[in-house]
C-alpha cells in the first residue's frame, strides 16, 4: 500500500532560514501534494505537482519530485514566524470511479525560531 | 474565495451514541469525502462520494458509518454508535475531479472534533 513518510520529523529554525523537507512514498503516483496544518486545526492545500513535472514554485513554496527515487521535497525560503506548522505530503491513488483518495505521511513539525 | 465549511467545529458525545457530522463542499464540486486524524497522528482516508454513490472506504469505514448528500449542498458522515476509539479530528474535503480540472486538487474543512467520552 502507498505510504507517505516525511523526514524529518521535526525542524527548528532561525526565522530568515530556508527548510526543507522530505517525502517518500512507495507506489506509483498522479499527483502529489502537500498541506499546512496549524495546530489542531484544518489542512491547508499548499501546492500540487503532477507526476510528469520535476519541480514547481509557488511564492516561497519551491517542491521537487524524482518518481526514480519516489520521492518529494518541500523547501520554504526566508522562514517566518507564522510558518510553524505541520506539513504533510499526500499522494493520489486512483479509485473506481477516477476520483483519487489521497494517503497522507506522518508530517514534519516546523518550528520558526523569532 | 470558496471553501468547505463543517459543523460542528466540536462534538462531545457519550459511547454509543449516533453523531452527525456536516459538510458544506465547494459548490461545484463533484466528490466528496471523510478523512479522520486521530490526535498525533497521520490523517486516513475513510470514505469518497460521487454521483450519489461511494466510490471507495477505507476500512475503517465499517457498518457503524454511513454518509449521505441529503440536498444539493451538504455532505454528512453519520457514526451510529459511537465507540472511544471514534475520537479524532474529522476532516471533510472537495473536488472538481479529474475530468473538470484535469487534476484532482482536494480542499479540506476545518474539521470538527469529535469526542467520545
Amino acid at each position: 500500500s502507498q505510504q507517505g513518510e516525511e523526514d524529518p520529523q521535526a525542524l527548528s529554525i532561525q526565522e530568515g532560514e530556508n527548510a526543507t523537507m522530505n517525502c517518500s512514498y512507495k507506489t506509483s503516483i498522479n499527483n502529489l501534494q502537500w498541506y499546512r496544518q496549524n495546530s489542531g486545526r484544518g489542512l491547508v492545500h499548499l501546492i500540487l505537482i503532477r507526476s510528469n513535472e520535476r519541480e514547481k514554485h509557488s511564492g516561497r513554496l519551491r517542491v521537487t519530485l524524482d518518481t526514480s527515487k519516489k520521492s518529494s521535497s518541500l523547501l520554504i525560503t526566508a522562514s517566518r514566524a507564522a510558518d510553524t506548522a505541520s506539513y504533510f505530503c499526500a499522494t493520489d491513488s486512483l479509485t473506481n470511479f477516477g476520483n483519487e483518495k489521497l494517503t497522507f505521511g506522518t508530517g514534519t513539525r516546523l518550528t520558526i525560531i523569532p | 474565495e470558496p471553501e468547505v465549511t463543517q459543523t460542528p467545529s466540536h462534538q462531545v458525545t457519550q459511547m454509543g451514541q449516533e453523531v452527525i457530522l456536516r459538510c458544506v463542499p465547494i459548490s461545484n464540486h463533484l466528490y466528496f469525502y471523510w478523512y479522520r486524524q486521530i490526535l498525533g497522528q497521520k490523517v486516513e482516508f475513510l470514505v469518497s462520494f460521487y454521483n450519489n454513490e461511494i466510490s471507495e472506504k477505507s476500512e475503517i469505514f465499517d457498518d457503524q458509518f454511513s454518509v449521505e448528500r441529503p440536498d444539493g449542498s451538504n455532505f454528512t458522515l453519520k457514526i451510529r454508535s459511537t465507540k472511544l476509539e471514534d475520537s479524532a479530528m474529522y476532516f471533510c474535503a472537495s473536488s472538481e475531479g479529474r475530468e473538470v480540472a484535469g487534476i484532482n486538487e482536494q480542499f479540506f474543512g476545518p474539521g470538527t472534533r469529535l469526542t467520545v467520552l
